[in-house]
């Protein structure tokens, strides 16, 4: 079935650090792919998505290259902030089901310090 | 700018009680979702609903778990006798549309605590 994949958490790094997260799954055919994001005390909300292979997602300063030769969706971003500081979930949806359904990886706490 | 809302965003519960979660969607959202997360494990989907029927659901969703909604707005997780195990955030999520590449947008959950 589809799965996510996520490197191991937490991740602390300082202010204007660059930050990888890396993202990988396994579905059949052409899922769509997805980045959200936990701020404390809040919902998830979409930081940036890709539909199809090569597509990149950007938002914030963030970016996400869909790999299909790779399997891969890492998420990345040049100069981390403080207000950064969250859990990042990677997802994705596909053909499998027949719906809509998200799969999410584990996520991964990310701490900006100062 | 619009935005899914849950109540109550606590709730505490005995074993064997039911309970009931709500949701309002973004009004002009067509397809709503359950997810739940248990401390420490990953987001996992419970059930989707269109059109007044649920679309799809997961093994987790069994006959103790039911969805309705019950007014045009709400839209509700009940729990039919809660076990120790059903204790987790619960996330509500919409959509306008429900193709692969559609984004949801999510509450901010639930936690239920079930002693």
């Amino acid at each position: 079935g589809n799965s996510v994949t996520q490197m191991e958490g937490p991740v602390t790094l300082s202010e204007e650090a660059f930050l990888t997260i890396n993202c990988t799954y396994t579905a059949t055919g052409y899922p769509s792919l997805f980045w959200y994001v936990q701020y404390p005390g809040e919902g998830l909300q979409l930081l940036l998505k890709a539909t199809k292979a090569d597509d990149k997602g950007s938002n914030k300063g963030f970016e996400a290259t869909y790999r299909k030769e790779t399997t891969s969706f890492h998420l990345e971003k040049g100069s981390v902030q403080v207000s950064d500081s969250a859990v990042y979930f990677c997802a994705l949806s596909g053909e499998e089901t027949s719906g809509s359904r998200l799969t999410f990886g584990e996520g991964t706490q990310l701490t900006v310090n100062p | 700018e619009p935005e899914v809302t849950q109540t109550p965003s606590h709730q505490v519960t005995q074993m064997g009680q039911e309970v009931i979660l709500r949701c309002v969607p973004i009004s002009n959202h067509l397809y709503f979702y359950w997810y739940r997360q248990i401390l420490g494990q990953k987001v996992e989907f419970l059930v989707s609903f269109y059109n007044n029927e649920i679309s799809e659901k997961s093994e987790i969703f069994d006959d103790q778990f039911s969805v309705e909604r019950p007014d045009g707005s709400n839209f509700t997780l009940k729990i039919r006798s809660t076990k120790l195990e059903d204790s987790a955030m619960y996330f509500c999520a919409s959509s306008r549309g429900g193709g692969w590449g559609e984004t949801q947008y999510f509450g901010p959950g639930t936690r239920l605590l079930v002693l």
